[in-house]
């Protein structure tokens, strides 16, 4: 079945500077790719979206880019701001299956003012 | 639009008891996950509800672990007896045009 695994386990960052999370995936069948923000005590919040027949998409200060030949994806934030520190999660969906989900294991951000 | 509703946020039992965690998707989503997310993991599928009827629950420790949705509306995760390393977040999420959507979680703690 799909496995994802996600890279760094945390980071940290100075205010303004980028951010950028690695996700690899070992389904080449998987054809969805969101990415969830999780603030403590709080449920895992969609921040962007990428489908396996696009490349890349950017909204606003959040981009994220599809390498389907490496089986990876990666989530980048610039002009990063206090309020993006949270837990970052990469997923998968594998094909025909019901839409389920398959998380990387978290990337734990922080931004330093 | 009213997000994913659960209920209760917070649950504190001793191993072996029983507990209920109560699921209301966003209205007129007819497909509704449950995941569990043990701290310092991403959630995992335990079963998903297409209405009424479950589409995979190949995940669900089903000696323990049991779900419904009788009526393709709300939904209900019993574990019965509880275990300690059943102790985490469990996840409540309803899907429209292929984005999940997740409520703020319930908090299991089995002492």
């Amino acid at each position: 079945g799909e496995n994802v695994e996600q890279h760094p386990s945390t980071l940290s960052v100075q205010e303004g500077d980028s951010a950028v999370i690695k996700c690899t995936y070992s389904d080449s069948a998987s054809n969805y790719f969101p990415w969830y923000k999780q603030e403590l005590g709080k449920g895992p919040q969609l921040i962007i979206d990428i489908r396996s027949n696009v490349g890349e998409k950017k909204d606003q200060r959040i981009a994220v880019t599809l390498n389907k030949t490496a089986k990876h994806f990666s989530l980048h934030i610039t002009e990063t701001q206090p309020e993006d520190s949270a837990v970052y999660f990469c997923a998968a969906t594998p094909y025909n299956q019901g839409g389920k989900l398959i998380f990387g294991q978290g990337t734990e951000l922080s931004v330093k003012p | 639009e009213a997000g994913v509703a659960q209920s209760p946020r917070y649950k504190i039992i001793e191993k072996r008891q029983s507990v209920a965690f109560w699921c209301n998707p966003i209205s007129g989503h007819a497909t509704l996950y449950w995941y569990q997310q043990i701290l310092g993991q991403g959630p995992k599928l335990l079963i998903q509800f297409q209405n009424n009827g479950v589409v995979d629950d190949s995940q669900l420790p089903k000696d323990r672990f049991s779900a419904e949705r009788l009526k393709g509306v709300d939904s209900t995760l019993k574990i019965q007896p509880a275990k300690l390393e059943d102790s985490a977040v469990y996840l409540c999420a309803s899907l429209d045009m292929g984005t999940q959507y997740f409520g703020p979680g319930t908090r299991l703690l089995v002492l």
